[in-house]
């Protein structure tokens, strides 16, 4: 079964500053992965995923994520924080071959500080 | 386009009765989910359904009942709704099955179960 660990349940950054949220994940055969946002009182909407292509994937806003097998990470970075990314972003994997629905991690909080 | 609706938006709702959350697309898009948000732990799937017809549970499936009569219409039943199963609610959707599918979200609904 696949998995994903988003260390930090919180983390916050001052405006300006590089944002950088970890996720390690686990599967048995090579993974797709996603981070999805949330912004307050709303649903998901997808920033970014990896389907095998290349390692580094560009996605909406200015994040952006490295695949890094030999690490099992997903971590997602933005180098300048604004004050409107503060939100609720959640890593997902899933995996080709039995359910192909992804598993989401628990979600970490980014707080932006003035 | 309106893509997910969802209703209703909130809802409290007496300990012992029964509840249907309702959600429509479209987007014409073939496969459905349903999930709730609770707090520390992210999102888990109760069920899904890859086409019009078929279902199928998630990883907490237990007091829930869905149906998909067509494309567009995936209503969640709640038979006697308990306290535990208060949270929030998203539905979403997927163009296709297949584990690189991007999923959509509708806003949530907010249901507390007294």
């Amino acid at each position: 079964a696949q998995s994903v660990t988003q260390l930090g349940s919180h983390v916050s950054v001052s405006e300006g500053a590089l944002v950088l949220l970890r996720c390690n994940y686990s599967s048995s055969v090579p993974p797709y992965l996603f981070w999805y946002v949330q912004y307050p009182n709303q649903g998901l909407q997808l920033l970014l995923k990896y389907t095998s292509a290349a390692t580094l994937v560009k996605g909406i806003n200015g994040f952006e994520a490295e695949f890094k097998k030999s690490e099992t990470s997903f971590h997602l970075t933005k180098p300048s924080a604004h004050m409107s990314d503060a939100a609720e972003y959640f890593c997902a994997v899933s995996k080709s071959g039995g359910s192909y629905i992804p598993t989401f991690g628990r979600g970490t909080s980014l707080i932006v500080h003035p | 386009i309106a893509g997910i609706t969802q209703a209703p938006t909130s809802q409290i709702l007496a300990a012992g009765r029964r509840m249907t959350l309702r959600c429509t697309q479209d987007m014409r898009h073939n496969a459905m989910y349903w999930y709730r948000q609770d707090l520390g732990l992210g999102l888990r799937l109760i069920h899904y359904s890859n086409t019009a017809g078929t279902t199928g549970k998630g990883e907490v499936p237990d007091g829930y009942s869905v149906s998909r009569a067509n494309t567009d219409d995936f209503p969640l039943t709640l038979a006697s709704a308990v306290p535990s199963q208060t949270s929030v609610y998203f539905c979403a959707s997927s163009l296709r099955t297949g584990p690189q599918e991007t999923q959509y979200f509708g806003p949530g609904t907010r249901l507390l179960v007294l």
